[in-house]
């Protein structure tokens, strides 16, 4: 089945303590993206990347890495969480980005929760 | 920088009725507008998109209209459902080969009252 699969689903940590979100998906997308999610704010980009070792900043790019070594995997990273991080964030990939736009495929979520 | 604004906010519609959802863009160089719609703690799902070398778009009860000149483009549900209730997003692409960012209205939810 294609799909976009991010892990984990929950994640409550502390602050100052790195995490890694994971991302994977099986449709052989060159484009992948993160997103957070915060009431009323709708989605905001945070890093997304073109092809294997491309990566760019989005909208909110503060406090988070990504990596893309592999066409499929696209990590997110927090090197030291903070409480402004607590969100829904997505990841998502697509056929093509730039100027050959195409839909978007969402994973399910990670509902993070920093104390 | 480049912004969409969408709007109402919040919408409640009598089941059966039309829904319009609207949404503004600022940067002139967007040529892909994909409409999501997201239902309660699910992931966003694309129910409709439209490129700028189209007007209109029609998928069943949905349809999207696209005024290149104003910069805004809308969704339209007819004979609405109960499944209809959810948020929807708006977004906005640019067509730079370089770059692909993609901006999202801040979302509408749609309520559908029986």
């Amino acid at each position: 089945e294609a799909q976009v699969t991010q892990n984990p689903r929950y994640l409550i940590t502390v602050t100052g303590k790195k995490l890694t979100v994971t991302c994977s998906q099986n449709m052989n997308h060159e484009y992948m993206s993160w997103y957070r999610q915060d009431p009323g704010l709708g989605l905001r980009q945070i890093y997304y990347s073109m092809n294997v070792e491309v990566t760019d900043k989005g909208d909110v790019p503060e406090g988070y890495k990504v990596s893309r070594k592999e066409k499929r995997n696209f990590p997110l990273i927090l090197e030291s969480p903070s409480p402004n991080q607590t969100s829904l964030y997505f990841c998502a990939s697509s056929l093509f980005g730039g100027q050959y736009n195409s839909p978007l495929h969402f994973g399910n979520g990670t509902r993070l929760t920093v104390t | 920088g480049e912004n969409v604004e969408q709007h109402p906010s919040t919408l409640s519609v009598q089941e059966g009725d039309s829904a319009v959802i609207k949404c503004t863009y600022s940067d002139s160089a967007s040529n892909y507008f994909p409409w999501y719609k997201q239902e309660l703690g699910k992931r966003p799902q694309l129910i409709i998109d439209i490129r700028s070398n189209v007007g209109e778009k029609k998928d069943q009860r949905i349809a999207v209209t696209l005024n290149k000149t104003a910069k805004h483009f809308s969704l339209h549900i007819t004979e609405t459902q109960p499944e209809d209730s959810a948020v929807y997003f708006c977004a906005a692409s640019s067509r730079y080969s370089s770059a692909s960012k993609i901006i999202f209205g801040s979302g509408t939810r749609l309520s559908i009252r029986p």
